[in-house]
């Protein structure tokens, strides 16, 4: 099956500054890369996502990158802003019968500091 | 609208009773499922209906029964649950786009604790 690997587990960063986290995949026939933000007793939130035939994504002050070779994708949240504050996941799964088996990362936790 | 609505937000049983958590989502959404997320973890795969069949059973114990009446609605029925099966229980769907699939969305989830 597909085993997905997050770096880093927790992630301070000053407002303002950039954040970088980063995913890892295994299974080559994973075709969508979806990252969830997920704030303290809430379910997951979709940022962004992005698909195997596309290298990135932007939407905002948050982008996506995809590497198939290397299996590795990456978000980036630019100009941070407390309210970025959260456990970001980041999934792979690819689709069968009109659904997604989506394979989470064991999230990052972000702290924006003011 | 991107909603998935659950229900209870929040509930308390004993390892006899028996109970439903409810799921809705009116975005004409063709694929439902079920996660469980333990505290401080990812999310994991539980249920996947396609199309209202059962596609996908992550080998989850029969305590956990799924259901879908509808293309709207996915109930998990619980029965005689262990207290390491509290947890955030989540439903999320999405749209089938033929040859790939749309985003999946979440809803809020029911905490499920078992005494």
């Amino acid at each position: 099956g597909e085993n997905v690997e997050q770096h880093p587990s927790t992630l301070s960063v000053q407002e303002g500054d950039s954040a970088v986290i980063k995913c890892t995949y295994s299974d080559s026939a994973s075709n969508y890369f979806p990252w969830y933000k997920q704030e303290l007793g809430k379910g997951p939130q979709l940022i962004i996502d992005i698909r195997s035939n596309v290298g990135e994504k932007k939407d905002q002050r948050i982008a996506v990158t995809l590497n198939k070779t290397a299996k590795h994708f990456s978000l980036h949240i630019t100009e941070t802003q407390p309210e970025d504050s959260a456990v970001y996941f980041c999934a792979a799964g690819h689709s069968g019968a009109g659904s997604y088996q989506l394979t989470f990362g064991k999230g990052t936790k972000l702290s924006v500091i003011p | 609208d991107t909603e998935v609505t659950q229900t209870p937000k929040h509930l308390v049983m004993g390892m006899t009773n028996k109970k439903s958590l409810k799921c809705e989502q009116h975005m004409g959404h063709r694929a439902m499922y079920w996660y469980k997320q333990k505290a401080k973890k990812p999310p994991e795969l539980m249920f996947v209906y396609s199309y209202e069949k059962l596609s996908i059973n992550e080998s989850v114990p029969s305590r956990f029964s799924p259901e879908c009446p509808n293309s709207s609605l996915l109930n998990l029925h619980l029965h005689a649950l262990q207290p390491e099966d509290s947890a955030l229980y989540l439903c999320a769907s999405s749209q089938d786009l033929g040859r790939q699939g749309g985003e999946a969305f979440f809803g809020q989830g029911t905490r499920l604790t078992v005494v």
